[in-house]
């Protein structure tokens, strides 16, 4: 079955440092590729997504992703974190040509921002 | 309005209330979900209906009774509720025969049960 993990669980930084996130899925094909954001008390927002080509997508807010097919991993970055960054992130994958019921989330990485 | 759309944002009931979640997509997709986040635990796909028929059910209980009747429009009907249903009910749409079938989230409606 596919797995998605996010292995932190909670990360802090401070104003103005750089961001990793990482994801990692486990399925037999690439899947379709997401990270969406969850402000508190809000949806989920989607940030960005890989389907093909460029390894290197780029989303909103700043953000963008890179797949690695060796390591199964589709690590979220961000040059320069914003104290409004702080939120839960999930990444989530959906095996292609399927749809949206299919979508498998992973556990979420809560981001703390310090002034 | 643009988006998707859940009403009431917030909901207080008593176990033996009878109540009801509403969504609303004007994204002109053909799918639309249910799905129930709790403090401490990963999103869980409730109820889905493709082209308004329901196809998934995911074992959710009998309190939860989903109704979709049109594209646009998805309740959750809730009655007889337990306090450990209190969580976060999350509504989504879809396209699905688009190249990517991506899902667009409302905001939530934030239910309590006493």
């Amino acid at each position: 079955a596919q797995s998605v993990t996010q292995p932190d669980i909670h990360i802090t930084v401070s104003e103005g440092a750089s961001l990793e996130l990482r994801c990692n899925y486990s399925y037999g094909a690439t899947p379709y590729l997401f990270w969406y954001v969850q402000s508190p008390g809000q949806g989920l927002q989607l940030l960005l997504k890989y389907f093909s080509g460029d390894t290197l997508v780029q989303g909103i807010k700043g953000f963008e992703a890179e797949f690695k097919r060796s390591q199964s991993s589709f690590n979220l970055r961000k040059p320069s974190v914003h104290w409004s960054d702080a939120a839960e992130y999930f990444c989530a994958v959906v095996p292609l040509g399927n749809y949206g019921q299919n979508f498998v989330f992973g556990p979420g990485t809560r981001l703390s921002v310090l002034p | 309005e643009t988006g998707v759309t859940q009403t009431p944002r917030h909901l207080v009931m008593g176990m033996t209330n009878k109540k009801s979640l509403k969504c609303e997509q004007h994204l002109g997709h053909n799918a639309m979900y249910w799905y129930k986040q709790s403090a401490k635990k990963p999103l869980e796909l409730m109820f889905v209906y493709s082209l308004e028929e329901r196809v998934e059910n995911n074992s959710v209980p009998s309190r939860f009774s989903p109704e979709c009747p049109n594209s646009s429009h998805l309740f959750l009907h809730l009655h007889t509720l337990q306090p450990e249903d209190s969580a976060l009910y999350l509504c989504a749409s879809s396209q699905e025969d688009s190249a990517t079938g991506e899902l667009f989230f409302g905001e939530g409606s934030r239910l309590t049960v006493l």
